[in-house]
């Protein structure tokens, strides 16, 4: 089975300051792992993606994430936040084989605070 | 490009009655799929369509919800009887299919359903 961990329940960065969101994973194979944002009262919105290839990828909004398979992580970072980035931000991770389905597995979600 | 959309936004309704949720996806989005998040806990996935087939419906709790997709467009999920701990946001998300590369699922608004 699969399963995405998100340690912390909230983050609290000073803007301007870099924005570390922690993300770890347990799935078979390699992962296809994805991070999205909710801002209130809104969907949640796609920030971005690993499916293969470089191990960092960059995403909307100024927002970057590495993938480590040793450390099974895929944590989100921003070199400098802003006040706009407060918002909920969950990880998912999916099988990339067939038989597993497309369904994602969303961690708990981590509340992003970014103070002026 | 029309994104997700989902009617109601929210719904209140007592325990004992029925509630229909309805999705319209992304045109051209042959894969569909229904998420809920309840007491702020994990999204968790409901069930997957592709176009009018139910590809996998393992998250589904229980007889009590009925997932339809007629004609491979739009999608129900109806709740009958709805029981207190159905309360929760119900996520409706489409995906291309597979062959177009992309593995992102976009997800609608959410549906706040509160059963008193």
């Amino acid at each position: 089975a699969q399963s995405v961990a998100q340690p912390e329940d909230q983050v609290n960065v000073a803007e301007g300051n870099p924005l570390t969101v922690k993300c770890t994973y347990s799935v078979s194979g390699n992962p296809y792992l994805f991070w999205y944002v909710q801002y209130p009262n809104r969907g949640l919105q796609f920030l971005l993606k690993y499916i293969t290839g470089d191990n960092l990828v960059k995403g909307s909004y100024g927002f970057e994430a590495e993938f480590n398979k040793s450390q099974t992580s895929f944590h989100l970072k921003k070199p400098s936040a802003l006040v706009s980035d407060s918002a909920l931000y969950f990880c998912a991770v999916r099988a990339p084989l067939k038989a597993a389905g497309n369904k994602l597995t969303f961690g708990g979600g981590t509340r992003v605070l970014v103070k002026p | 490009e029309a994104g997700v959309t989902q009617f109601p936004s929210h719904s209140v309704i007592e325990k004992g009655q029925t509630v229909t949720l309805r999705c319209d996806p992304i045109s051209g989005h042959d894969n569909l799929y229904w998420y809920r998040r309840v007491m702020g806990k994990e999204i968790k996935f409901l069930l997957h369509f592709v176009k009018e087939s139910k590809q996998d419906e393992s998250g589904m709790p229980n007889n009590r919800f009925l997932a339809e997709r007629t004609g491979g467009t739009y999608s129900t999920l109806k709740v009958q009887p709805a029981e207190l701990e159905d309360s929760g946001v119900y996520f409706c998300a489409s995906s291309q299919p597979p062959l177009a590369g992309s593995h992102e699922q976009f997800f609608g608004p959410g549906t706040r359903l509160t059963v008193l």
